[in-house]
């Protein structure tokens, strides 16, 4: 069955720092990517999106991911951190069966960023 | 754009009552819209798509019944939870598509709904 894999489920970092959050996919054909991201109270916003194209794509707010489809990854990125992306993130595969479209989620990764 | 809207925000009913729960795409037409539940600290788990003028498509396990789904119009879909337990408390959520052909559609969040059955 198509999964979605995040592998830090908590991650602390200290404003300024890098962040990594690894997004593996099980899933043989075409796909479509996603980073969404919740932020405490609120709802789910779209980060960045890969359909096609530049595997590297680069989202709002300095975020950005990169698609390795030999790794079935797609790694979300950002070179420097502040407090207000403490958050919780999401990627999700799309799949296409039966006639619609069906998002499946990570488990998630909050981030708690220290200023 | 692309702004999703949920009504209401939080609801605490009786056991036994229902509860609708309205989803509304503000600034674009949906042809599909989609329902989820979300448990405190876990992810979304899908219950069931709806489409505009048909009957909504249930996940396994997500009783049809309990859970009944209207998409009255391409901005408007609407979750009612019958005769609601306290198991059915959650957070609800819904999602618009942006209908693109294939699998190329994306989804634009709701706020969710936040119900707590008594």
């Amino acid at each position: 069955a198509q999964s979605v894999s995040q592998h830090n489920h908590h991650v602390i970092l200290s404003e300024a720092a890098s962040l990594e959050l690894g997004c593996n996919y099980s899933y043989g054909g075409t796909v479509n990517l996603f980073w969404y991201v919740q932020y405490p109270g609120q709802h789910l916003q779209l980060l960045l999106k890969y359909f096609s194209g530049d595997p590297l794509v680069k989202g709002i707010k300095g975020f950005e991911a990169e698609f390795i489809k030999s790794k079935f990854s797609f790694n979300l990125r950002k070179p420097s951190v502040q407090w207000s992306d403490t958050a919780e993130y999401f990627c999700a595969v799309i799949l296409f069966s039966g006639g619609y479209n069906k998002l499946i989620f990570g488990a998630g990764t909050r981030l708690a960023v220290h200023p | 754009g692309a702004v999703v809207s949920q009504h209401p925000s939080r609801v605490i009913c009786k056991s036994g009552t229902s509860v609708k729960i309205e989803c509304r795409s503000l600034d674009f037409q949906a042809t599909t819209m989609f329902w989820y539940r979300q448990f405190p600290k876990k992810s979304l788990m899908l219950m069931a798509t709806s489409n505009e003028g048909s009957k909504a498509t249930y996940e396994q396990g997500v009783e049809k019944d309990k859970f009944l789904i209207n998409h009255a119009s391409l901005t408007l879909s609407t979750l009612t939870v019958t005769s609601a337990h306290p198991e059915d408390s959650s957070f609800y959520i819904c999602s618009a598509g942006t209908g693109t052909s294939g699998n190329r559609e994306t989804q634009y969040f709701g706020p969710g709904t936040r119900l707590l059955v008594l």
